[in-house]
C-alpha cells in the first residue's frame, strides 16, 4: 500500500495558461475523489468517480474544469484558462468499500499547490 | 445544505495540557463523521469514523465521541508532536460520495 500520489506537487502558471494534474490512487480503490482546499479552509469537494464514471460533480466545478479516469486507475485534472482564484491546493482522494459493507474513509494524497500569477 | 463548524478556530495548549475539540454538524442524517490531521501543506491524514450517537473511538492520546449534533476530539496529555490542524467532515445519508468539511481547529502544543 503506497498510499495515493499526485503528481506535480507544486504548479506555478500564468493567468489564462492551462494546467493538468495527476492523481494515484491506492491500489484497488474503486473510487476517486478530488477537493480544492484554500489557506485556512477545509476541502471543498469538487467531484468523484466510481471506477471510470464520474458519478457526481459540484457547482465549484465551472466549465474550465474537466475530469477524467479513463481506465479506473489513474484521474487527471485540468483547468482551462487559469485564474487567479484558481490558486489553491488541489487534493485527491480514493477510497474502497469494506468487507462489512459501504465505508467512507477517504484517504488522500499530498496536494498539488497551485499558484495563478 | 449540509454545515460543520468546528471550534475553537486555533488553540494553544501546554504540553500534558488535555482539552477537547468540538465539530457541530446540521444534515439530514448522518451516514458518517471523520475526523482528520493535517500538517502543513500535506493532505489530510485518516484518523477516526463515528457512525452514530454514542460511539467512542481512541487512538493513541486521541478520542473522539459523537452525538446527534456534535463530535468532541479530546486530546489527552499532548505532546508537541500532535500539533496540526483537526478537520472534521460529514458524510451525509443523501446517497451522495462527497464528504463536507469543516475550517479546522489549529492546534498548537508547546513544550
Amino acid at each position: 500500500d503506497t498510499g495515493v500520489s499526485q503528481d506535480p506537487r507544486h504548479k506555478i502558471t500564468k493567468r489564462g495558461q492551462n494546467v493538468t494534474f495527476r492523481c494515484d490512487p491506492i491500489s484497488e480503490h474503486n473510487r476517486l475523489y478530488w477537493y480544492r482546499q484554500t489557506l485556512g479552509q477545509g476541502p471543498e469537494f469538487l467531484t468523484y468517480f466510481q471506477n471510470e464514471a464520474q458519478l457526481e460533480k459540484s457547482r465549484l466545478l465551472s466549465d474550465r474544469f474537466s475530469a477524467e479516469r479513463p481506465k479506473g486507475s489513474f484521474s487527471t485534472l485540468e483547468i482551462q484558462r487559469t485564474e487567479q482564484g484558481d490558486s489553491a491546493m488541489y487534493l485527491c482522494a480514493s477510497s474502497f468499500p469494506s468487507s462489512s459493507g459501504d465505508s467512507y474513509e477517504q484517504y488522500f494524497g499530498p496536494g498539488t499547490r497551485l499558484t495563478v500569477t | 445544505e449540509d454545515q460543520v463548524t468546528q471550534s475553537p478556530e486555533a488553540l494553544r495548549l501546554q504540553e500534558g495540557e488535555s482539552s477537547s475539540l468540538n465539530c457541530s454538524y446540521t444534515v439530514s442524517g448522518l451516514r458518517g463523521l471523520f475526523w482528520y490531521r493535517q500538517d502543513p501543506g500535506k493532505g489530510p491524514e485518516f484518523l477516526f469514523t463515528l457512525y452514530s450517537a454514542g460511539e467512542e473511538k481512541e487512538k493513541e492520546r486521541l478520542k473522539a465521541t459523537l452525538t446527534k449534533k456534535e463530535s468532541f476530539l479530546h486530546i489527552t496529555a499532548p505532546k508537541p508532536e500532535d500539533s496540526a490542524t483537526y478537520l472534521c467532515a460529514v458524510h451525509p445519508d443523501t446517497g451522495r460520495r462527497a464528504l463536507t468539511f469543516g475550517s479546522g481547529t489549529r492546534l498548537q502544543v508547546q513544550p
